[in-house]
């Protein structure tokens, strides 16, 4: 079967550094996704990984170990409004996504 | 219109009514998706298009079926609502449905049926 697995919630402190990680086991693999969703809203595209290795993007900062089904999410700096859930994504053989439940970030100050 | 539109917002239905959710893109993008979204599991796909004309199964499509008549509308239609169709429906759309194409999400529709 296919599984994504991330943690369902995590706890961080205002201008703290926080990795969210995500292992996926799929049918294929055509690149990995991160997705932000704020509570009543869309998810909303981050980044995407297809290469081992890290991919920045301002404070954001997406890595992928493929031999490991390994991917994890770096966020710097954090501020209150990223307070939100982050899928992990795993577009699979059939170019399909299958996506993580999603973790809680949560944000103090 | 700029991006991808849902309608309704939310909407109460009794169970074994008929519902169609509406889905339009201005992105002239060719794939189109629904997905299904409940607490405590991953986005389910439902249904997709990969171009006008064509639509496929996905994950979870049993009581839903959809369309594609034209590049803009994806409607999704429950012929006989059931009360486990209880869910935000997010529709998708991705220039294609090539890998490397992030897919853009419309608002979504909280649907309760009773």
């Amino acid at each position: 079967g296919q599984n994504i697995d991330q943690p369902t919630e995590m706890t961080a402190t205002e201008g703290a550094i926080v990795q969210i990680n995500c292992t996926y086991q799929t049918s294929g693999f055509n690149g990995l996704f991160w997705y932000q969703q704020h509570a009543g809203e869309a998810p909303t595209f981050l980044s995407y990984n297809v290469l081992d290795g890290l991919e920045e993007k301002g404070r954001f900062s997406s890595f992928l170990s493929r031999s490991k089904g390994y991917s994890y999410l770096l966020l710097k700096e954090l501020q209150m409004k990223d307070s939100a859930s982050y899928l992990c994504a795993v577009m699979d053989s059939n170019y399909q996504l299958i996506w993580g439940a999603g973790t809680k970030l949560i944000i103090k100050p | 219109i700029a991006g991808i539109t849902q309608a309704p917002t939310s909407q109460i239905l009794a169970a074994g009514r008929r519902m169609t959710l509406r889905c339009t893109q201005d992105m002239r993008h060719n794939a189109m998706y629904w997905y299904r979204q409940d607490l405590g599991l991953g986005l389910r796909l439902i249904h997709y298009s990969n171009t006008a004309g064509t639509t496929g199964k996905g994950e979870v499509p049993d009581g839903y079926s959809v369309s594609r008549a034209n590049t803009d509308d994806f409607p999704l239609t429950l012929a006989s609502a059931v009360p486990s169709q209880t869910s935000v429906y997010f529709c998708a759309s991705s220039p294609d449905e090539s890998s490397y194409n992030e897919q853009f999400f419309g608002p979504g529709t909280r649907l309760t049926v009773l």
